[in-house]
């Protein structure tokens, strides 16, 4: 069974701060997904990389950046937190012709 | 680029009844098209999912519907129980075309009271 994991499930950062989350699947996926996810708004695109040191802009991602390393970790940078980043963030893969898997998310709340 | 509408954001059922959400999308050229069940403090996970080559797939009590020409899908829930309660999102993606990435609806909170 898929697995994806985010490593934290609540983080408190401060205004200003340099955040990183973290997200590892197990299954050799190509493709990773940042999602953020707002009352309302459903979920959101904010990067996705089909490739190790491959990275490509989502529908939000300003304030964000992305790395990816090694193919099962991909990990979401925000530069210098602020208030409206305030949100839960969820990380998905996929693999061809397969539905996306998600992790189970982590709140994040700037102060 | 693509846009899903999801209705209603809300619902809410009585045990036993059935529950139907709504999505719409504007783009002709998305294929697929899956349901995401979101329970509290977890993340969304698939429950059923439809290709553009079919009308209507099945499974168990949970059914989803395509209309290509109007372009919108729907999920139903026939005889709903208590552990149906939870946030539920449509997505739409073109696959088949490089990485797929799904856009999705803004989400549907079922409620089954008992």
């Amino acid at each position: 069974d898929v697995k994806v994991t985010q490593s934290s499930r609540y983080l408190v950062k401060r205004t200003g701060e340099k955040v990183f989350l973290e997200c590892v699947q197990d299954m050799d996926h190509e493709n990773m997904f940042w999602y953020r996810q707002d009352p309302g708004l459903g979920l959101r695109l904010i990067y996705f990389s089909y490739d190790v040191k491959m990275k490509e802009k989502g529908d939000i991602p300003e304030g964000y950046s992305v790395s990816r390393e090694k193919k099962e970790r991909f990990s979401l940078i925000l530069e210098s937190a602020s208030t409206n980043q305030t949100s839960m963030y969820l990380c998905a893969s996929i693999s061809v012709d397969q539905p996306q898997h998600f992790g189970d998310g982590t709140r994040l709340s700037i102060l | 680029g693509e846009n899903v509408e999801q209705h209603p954001s809300t619902l809410s059922v009585q045990e036993g009844d059935s529950a139907v959400i709504k999505c719409t999308y504007s783009d002709s050229a998305s294929n697929y098209f899956p349901w995401y069940k979101q329970e509290l403090g977890k993340g969304p996970q698939l429950i059923i999912d439809i290709r553009s080559n079919v009308g209507e797939k099945k499974d168990q009590r949970i059914a989803v519907t395509l209309n290509k020409t109007a372009k919108h899908f729907s999920l139903h829930i026939t005889e709903t129980q208590p552990e149906d309660s939870a946030v539920y999102f449509c997505a739409a993606s073109r696959v088949g075309q490089g990485a797929q990435k799904l856009v999705f609806g803004q989400g549907t909170r079922l409620t089954i009271n008992p």
